[in-house]
């Protein structure tokens, strides 16, 4: 069965600090792993996307790895701000019949405190 | 570039009765996704189009919702009769093609609560 496992379920930073989020999947035959910023009240907004032979992407404060022998992602945020506070969602690809098919983790609930 | 439109923002109706959402795609995005999301969850993918066919709606509980997209642009999906259960938001996603390689454009969803 297609699943993206993700953790912690939520999590509280200070402002500043870095934190990891982690995404665990045994999705098959992989595509691409993506991670998404999710705002309340908003629609998902991309981060990152990698392909199998990926292991490391960035996006300004946020870089994304990838080990597709272990089906691992984590996402490192660095220097956190207050406007990081949202939910953080793994999204990984896998291919059937010709067609690309998301599939979603629950997401990790970040809160950046002052 | 305009967003993926979606209307209403937010609906409240009684269970059994029925409802229906409006998307409109980025413009050129063959490919369009409802999603549900259930407080505290990730979406999860109702149906997919490819222009005006469905690619997937394994996941799309077809005693009760139903979608379309005649034209292959704007797609409605429909909800009748409404259960308690249906409370969520509704999102719907669009991308240039079915690999979904540029990425999935997310609307801002409609909340709906069924009391």
């Amino acid at each position: 069965k297609n699943q993206v496992e993700q953790s912690p379920q939520s999590l509280i930073i200070l402002e500043g600090k870095n934190c990891t989020l982690q995404c665990n999947y045994t999705v098959s035959p992989f595509s691409n792993l993506r991670w998404y910023k999710q705002d309340t009240g908003r629609g998902p907004v991309s981060l990152t996307i990698m392909t199998f032979s990926e292991n490391t992407k960035s996006n300004g404060r946020y870089t994304a790895t990838l080990d597709a022998d272990t089906k691992q992602s984590s996402l490192h945020i660095t220097a956190s701000q207050l406007s990081d506070s949202a939910s953080y969602i793994c999204v990984v690809s896998y291919t059937s019949g010709g067609s690309y098919i998301p599939t979603f983790g629950r997401g990790t609930s970040l809160i950046v405190h002052p | 570039e305009a967003g993926v439109a979606q209307s209403p923002r937010y609906k409240i109706i009684e269970k059994r009765q029925s409802v229906a959402f409006w998307c409109n795609p980025i413009s050129g995005h063959a490919t369009l996704y409802w999603y549900q999301q259930i407080l505290g969850q990730g979406p999860k993918l109702l149906i997919q189009f490819q222009n005006n066919g469905v690619v997937d709606d394994s996941q799309l509980p077809k005693d009760r919702f139903s979608a379309e997209r005649l034209k292959g642009v704007d797609s409605t999906l429909k909800i009748q009769p409404a259960k308690l259960e249906d409370s969520a938001v509704y999102l719907c996603a669009s991308s240039l093609d079915l690999r979904g390689g540029s990425g999935y454009t997310f609307g801002s969803g409609t909340r709906l609560t069924v009391v």
